[in-house]
């Protein structure tokens, strides 16, 4: 069993439309981490969190440690949206030096 | 300052060949990080530094790998024999080794080995 699972896989919509991802994980960890890889490879770092809820534009992530499950959001979605969106956990043991990664989810969102 | 970047973004090799792959992280970044990623799967984790010291091994990094950052600075990742499984992007990234901080990623290198 994947120690972090991402949910859908591939997700379609509409653009304007509210999109949710979600990522869930076995571990105990220090941090979790939601990158955004474009085609070509590339990976930037949207949000790393360890409570609660941040905020940067139209993307809010949320993560509840209990339930070790994170959300990501995007509102208002637009076509530039479109990419594979990874959520990553720190180990609790080894912090951010040993990531574990999802397998990411593809969101693709038509004009 | 530029970001983390790689170098060849691209390499094809024939099986069998050594190829190597470069990372110049950050400057002032004193972690560097090495993953791993195949078509449709996430990043894996392949080792890390604290300035030169290589502090974490994976143990996807077999006898044929080797990874070097030897003033702290650039690092480099060789592959000897390489095998048609080592097919892959490598991703390098850094940060400032610091509680909550940011990891910033290159581009990533593409090996194809044929």
């Amino acid at each position: 069993k994947n120690e972090v699972e991402q949910s859908p896989q591939n997700l379609t919509a509409q653009e304007g439309e509210f999109i949710t991802i979600n990522c869930s994980y076995s571990v105990g960890i220090s941090a979790l981490h939601w990158l955004q890889q474009h085609p070509g490879g590339g990976i930037v770092s949207l949000f790393m969190l360890s409570s609660g809820k941040k905020k940067h534009g139209r993307l809010i992530a949320t993560i509840n440690i209990q339930e070790k499950h994170s959300s990501l959001h995007i509102t208002a979605s637009h076509p530039r949206d479109s990419a594979v969106y990874i959520c990553a956990v720190g180990d609790s043991n080894f912090g951010n030096e040993k990531l574990t990664f999802g397998t990411g989810t593809r969101l693709t969102i038509i004009p | 300052d530029t970001g983390v970047s790689q170098d060849p973004r691209h390499k094809i090799t024939k099986r069998g060949q050594n190829v190597t792959f470069r990372c110049d992280p950050i400057s002032e970044h004193n972690r560097l990080y090495w993953y791993r990623q195949t078509l449709g799967q996430g990043p894996e984790f392949l080792t890390y530094f604290q300035n030169e010291a290589q502090l974490e091994k994976s143990r996807l990094l077999s006898d044929r790998f080797s990874a070097e950052r030897p003033k702290g600075s650039f690092s480099t990742l060789e592959i000897q024999r390489t095998e048609q499984g080592d097919s892959a992007m490598y991703l390098c990234a850094s940060s400032l080794g610091i509680e909550g901080n940011t990891i910033y990623f290159g581009e990533g290198s593409w090996l194809t080995v044929v």
